[in-house]
């Protein structure tokens, strides 16, 4: 079947930096992508990888090894508006999404 | 660009009525457009694919008869949850599928809290 894990919950301090981590198993790859969801709201778009290495946007960045079946999201310079849940979706030969659980990260002072 | 618009952002309704939700895709045409539902503390669940013109494709386990999917026009397509149970109660979120490169190719709509009371 088709699996992807990312932790469910991560505490960070407020100007850290924090890494959540995504792996999947799916039937085939064409891409995943990371959004941002915070309470009561639809997920908004943060980045997408398709080929390995490190895409930096800003204060996020986000890896893939696609040989390794991993990914990460990076998030710089933590600010409080960064609580939110970060979703890891990988797009498979089928060119549907599958989404993981989602991570909830909480930004303490 | 890329908007999509979905409303009502919310509703309460009694056990056993309906409700209908639009979702818009404003700035594009959207052939093809997805519904998710999502519980708390839970990720999105795709319950179905709607296409422009034609029936939509649910996933295992959702209802097609209890949760209707029109999707009549290349911008509008509409949930109605029929004869609905608290157990309904749950976030809504659409969202219309446009392929941009190096971006995502959902474009979500703001999502609609339904409570059945």
């Amino acid at each position: 079947g088709q699996n992807i894990d990312q932790p469910t919950e991560m505490t960070a301090t407020e100007g850290a930096i924090v890494q959540i981590n995504c792996t999947y198993q799916t039937s085939g790859f064409n891409g995943l992508f990371w959004y941002q969801q915070h309470a009561g709201e639809a997920p908004t778009f943060l980045s997408y990888n398709v080929l390995d290495g490190l895409e930096e946007k800003g204060r996020f960045s986000s890896f893939l090894s696609r040989s390794k079946g991993y990914s990460y999201l990076l998030l710089k310079e933590l600010q409080m508006k960064d609580s939110a849940s970060y979703l890891c979706a990988v797009r498979d030969s089928n060119y549907q999404l599958i989404w993981g659980a989602g991570t909830k990260l909480i930004i303490k002072p | 660009g890329a908007v999509v618009s979905q409303h009502p952002s919310w509703v309460i309704c009694k056990s056993g009525t309906s409700v209908k939700i639009e979702c818009r895709s404003l700035d594009f045409q959207a052939t093809t457009m997805f519904w998710y539902r999502q519980f708390p503390k839970q990720s999105l669940m795709l319950m179905a694919t709607s296409n422009e013109g034609s029936k939509a494709t649910y996933e295992q386990g959702v209802e097609k008869d209890k949760f209707l999917i029109n999707h009549a026009s290349l911008t509008l397509s509409t949930l109605t949850v029929t004869s609905a149970h608290p157990e309904d109660s749950s976030f809504y979120i659409c969202s219309g599928l446009r392929e941009e490169k190096g971006s995502s190719p959902l474009h979500f709509g703001n999502g609609t809290r339904l409570t059945v009371t």
